[in-house]
């Protein structure tokens, strides 16, 4: 079951344009939204993370967007750069006693800046 | 890097043969997690732990077990190799000091042939 929708497949942007890649998810009791970017070769690294107490988190050009009642999230990537070209991820889980942490990928965006 | 190294980092094995593959952390924390990563699939859940001896199943658990003896060290066996599991596979820990956050160790990649 596919619990954690993610679009678009892959992304084109322009140097300095902004990228943005939506999330949905299914399940309510989730409670912590992180996305992960990944490189060629390389584990994914977290990037950012929000829980559903906030409707949105920056961390300088990196920007989450969270609408509970839609129970979608979103990922924007302000003057975005040839160096975010990387596979990205969303995920979801929920602190749920001992299934605390298990997360719920997204099947990823792959993200080309072109320069 | 979060302390996390996983062993081997490439392997090549046949069908039929058991396979082990091992994590571990330097920081000593308690949740551990193996994942695997296929194309289209994202990255799904195989087992995880949340404490020494403390396993449990995740979304893709059949043909898959795993240990943990120590706090350090978590370990995926593969019973008896199949195709199917060609994959490359990751280890990652969940830091719960302060805000949880959970990071992956660099992967391996395996191809059963």
């Amino acid at each position: 079951q596919q619990q954690v929708k993610q679009s678009p497949q892959s992304l084109i942007v322009q140097k300095g344009g902004i990228s943005i890649i939506n999330c949905a998810y299914e399940n309510t009791a989730f409670d912590y939204f992180p996305w992960y970017q990944q490189f060629p070769g390389k584990g994914p690294a977290l990037l950012i993370a929000i829980r559903p107490d906030v409707s949105e988190k920056k961390e300088g050009r990196f920007t989450i967007s969270f609408n509970k009642s839609a129970k979608q999230f979103s990922l924007h990537i302000m003057d975005s750069q040839p160096g975010d070209s990387a596979t990205y991820f969303c995920a979801a889980s929920y602190a749920g006693g001992t299934s605390y942490g298990k997360l719920t990928f997204g099947q990823g965006t792959i993200l080309t800046v072109h320069p | 890097d979060a302390g996390i190294t996983q062993s081997p980092r490439h392997k090549v094995t046949e069908t039929g043969t058991p396979v082990t593959l091992r994590c571990h952390q330097t920081e000593n924390h308690r949740y551990m997690y193996w994942y695997r990563q296929d194309p289209g699939h994202g990255l799904r859940l195989i087992h995880y732990s949340y404490g020494v001896k403390d396993t449990d199943k995740g979304e893709v658990s059949d043909g898959y077990s795993v240990s943990r003896s120590k706090t350090e060290d978590f370990l995926l066996t593969l019973e008896s190799a199949t195709s199917s599991q060609t994959s490359v596979y990751f280890c990652a820990i969940g830091r719960t000091s302060g805000v949880y956050e959970q990071y992956f160790g660099p992967g391996t990649r395996l191809t059963v042939t």
